[in-house]
């Protein structure tokens, strides 16, 4: 199987911080990595496909970057909103998740 | 809208059975993959099944293979998990998904607790 890495497990910022976090395949996985966001007590909701497509809807803060097996997903200006979870999936063979990334107020 | 509500969840003993249902509207259920997953307490999310638009091509995750079977009923736009013989390791909050483009999850339900305890 491959197994999926999230670095930081935590990361405490500011609003208006610039933050990155970064998701390591144990193999490639070409573009086919996903980013979801999920708040305490609700669902995830999908942020990014193809490591770096843009869902509908979503802030143009958020963007994502990466190929093979090294990933990233960047937030430009962290706002209040953006303090959550933050999962990287890969769906190149099986559906394997990160461990996930919180992202709380520093 | 799309929406995603998921029912069926409670209180089982180890060794007992459950039954997760998944209605949906707002998107064209019998044309679309869906899939289930779930999130034990405190921990990250698992793919647990998932099964193709008319029902011949079903997937399960290794750990819960013989125990737990995924259908789906396209007249009334509902998905369903069987789950027999359960674990405490099974203890988790169970979400359905609409799974497209070979496993992207774009819209999830609210999931439904499923607690295994004696």
């Amino acid at each position: 199987d491959i197994q999926m890495t999230q670095s930081p497990s935590t990361l405490s910022a500011s609003v208006g911080d610039r933050v990155t976090i970064t998701c390591r395949a144990s193999q490639s996985i070409s573009d086919r990595l996903a980013w979801y966001q999920q708040k305490p007590g609700k669902a995830p909701k999908l942020l990014i496909q193809r490591a770096s497509s843009l869902e509908s809807g979503v802030p143009s803060r958020f963007s994502g970057g990466g190929s093979g097996t090294e990933f990233t997903l960047t937030i430009s200006s962290l706002q209040p909103d953006d303090f959550a979870t933050y999962y990287c999936q890969q769906y190149n063979t099986y559906k394997m998740f990160g461990q996930g990334t919180k992202v709380e107020i520093k | 809208e799309v929406q995603l509500v998921e029912s069926g969840g409670g209180l089982v003993q180890p060794g007992g059975s459950l039954r997760l249902s998944c209605t949906t509207s707002g998107f064209t259920f019998k044309n679309s993959w869906m899939s289930w997953l779930r999130q034990a307490p405190g921990q990250g999310l698992e793919w647990v099944a998932n099964i193709n638009a008319d029902g011949s091509d079903k997937s399960v995750m290794d750990s819960v293979e013989g125990r737990f079977t995924i259908s789906r009923d396209n007249t009334k736009d509902s998905l369903y998990l069987q789950m027999i013989s359960l674990r405490a390791e099974d203890t988790a909050v169970y979400y359905c998904a609409r799974d497209v483009k070979g496993g992207i999850f774009d819209n999830w339900g609210q999931g439904t607790m499923v607690t295994v305890s004696s």
